[in-house]
């Protein structure tokens, strides 16, 4: 049982340049979301889904779209990659409200130089 | 709209010492769930709270949620050092699926 698998492990852009993180789920989550990590800035959120064909702007969703076609993939695009955007991504799922635990993927780590 | 203030930022122990971290909202939470993250690695998921005063254990680790539901606690005993991380609480405020963290605690632990 993979859970929560997050691609690519790592990866640097060059400012301007575009990508898609993809995170996929094997456990018929309904829930998935998408965070950033920042020393000292704590997990803050970027976009939810809270279905297939569903989207949501969470904390921090400024440069980044999101798109859930299929129930379990998420994925996380950069339209124009910006210094600002380097940072460890994090995806997680859970089975459908908030009162389940969160699944989380391993990271990406992303540098924008 | 909600904020959570989670203290200290860190926290350097000796091992054998006691730590706790805070976590304080200014409105009222559904419930709350705590997070803890390796150096290098994911957060995993350690407990949700979700009653008033509700206080559960996990060996040597003590989670209270306050009576007001505003504000939780962790509390580590006798630190070891495979204690080592950052520990992260997450207030749910019945938002229909949003989840929003706590800054976190980082704990290091000197053997």
């Amino acid at each position: 049982n993979a859970g929560v698998t997050q691609t690519p492990k790592f990866r640097v852009l060059k400012t301007g340049q575009s990508m898609t993180l993809l995170c996929a789920q094997d456990m018929n989550h309904e829930y998935m979301y998408w965070y950033r990590q920042d020393p000292g800035m704590g997990l803050r959120l970027i976009h939810y889904s809270v279905g297939e064909g569903t989207t949501a702007k969470g904390e921090v969703p400024d440069g980044y779209n999101v798109s859930r076609l299929k129930k379990q993939n998420f994925l996380l695009g950069l339209e124009s990659a910006a210094p600002s955007q380097t940072s460890v991504y994090f995806c997680a799922s859970n089975e459908g409200s908030y009162n389940s635990p969160l699944h989380f993927g391993n990271g990406t780590r992303l540098t924008v130089t | 709209g909600q904020q959570v203030m989670q203290i200290p930022q860190y926290q350097h122990v000796q091992e054998g010492e006691d730590f706790t971290t805070y976590c304080n909202s200014s409105t009222t939470l559904s419930n709350i769930q705590w997070y803890k993250q390796r150096p290098g690695g994911h957060p995993v998921f350690l407990i949700q709270l979700v009653k008033s005063g509700e206080v559960k254990k996990q060996k040597r680790l003590t989670f209270q949620f306050g009576e007001a539901k505003k504000n939780s606690s962790l509390h580590i005993t006798a630190t070891q050092t495979t204690d080592v991380g950052t520990y992260f609480c997450a207030p749910a405020y019945n938002q229909g699926g949003k989840l929003i963290f706590g800054q976190g605690t980082e704990l290091s632990v000197k053997p």
